[in-house]
């Protein structure tokens, strides 16, 4: 079993969808969570970063961990073409330590 | 603008061939990061340093080495280039962030590598 599970899509969405991503883990010991975007032939981009259990908003991406089911999610609020891309999660044991990263979701956003 | 940088963008390279990619960072971390991107296996951990003169193997370190004689550079070599190297090499950096005392890890532009 991989440390981190992650489907990897591809995800088709209208525009003005909300959408929905979701890693799930086997280390419990996992502290630190993020999720990453990546676009064609770019780096990965951070998008969120969470500490512990509990929800963390910015502006339409909403990322949740819920640390007793190891699962964690990240909503997307009236997704568009511009969200097209591959979205990466990432966690670690220890703050600015090597991440673990699950394969990442292709995610295609349709005007 | 603090900024991490990778060259070559792109590398042709044939199998045997020891090949040097290059990454610098401005952001003044301590912590720098070797990954590679397959398709299949997502981002793996290569090489990594918390410090000047530190450095440790990842998931998948074999025929890589690291060295780090300053805070702004991490290279990575590949002493004896060899077709399974064909791929994406991501270089990372980490340090405080300005969001809430997070450790932020950030990433270079990548440089494709393929080995003929």
């Amino acid at each position: 079993q991989k440390e981190v599970e992650q489907d990897p899509g591809p995800l088709s969405v209208p525009e003005g969808a909300i959408v929905s991503l979701n890693c799930t883990y086997s280390n419990s010991a996992f502290q630190y969570f993020m999720w990453y975007r990546q676009y064609s032939r770019k780096g990965p981009e951070l998008l969120m970063y969470t500490y512990s259990s509990g929800n963390k908003e910015d502006g339409r991406f909403t990322a949740q961990v819920d640390k007793s089911s190891k699962y964690i999610s990240l909503f997307i609020r009236d997704s568009q073409p511009s969200d097209s891309a591959t979205y990466l999660c990432a966690m670690n044991f220890q703050a600015g330590t090597a991440l673990i990263f699950g394969k990442g979701t292709t995610l295609s956003v349709s005007s | 603008d603090a900024e991490i940088t990778q060259s070559p963008r792109h590398k042709i390279t044939e199998t045997g061939r020891q090949v040097t990619l290059a990454c610098h960072q401005t952001w003044n971390h301590n912590n720098m990061f070797w990954y590679r991107q397959d398709l299949g296996h997502g981002l793996r951990l290569i090489h990594y340093s918390y410090g000047v003169q530190d450095t440790n193997k990842g998931e998948v370190s074999d025929g890589y080495s690291v060295s780090r004689s300053n805070t702004e550079d991490l290279p990575l070599t590949l002493e004896s280039a060899a077709s399974s190297q064909t791929s994406v090499y991501f270089c990372a950096s980490s340090g405080y962030g300005t969001s809430g005392g997070s450790y932020e890890q950030y990433f270079g532009p990548g440089t494709r590598l393929t080995v003929t």
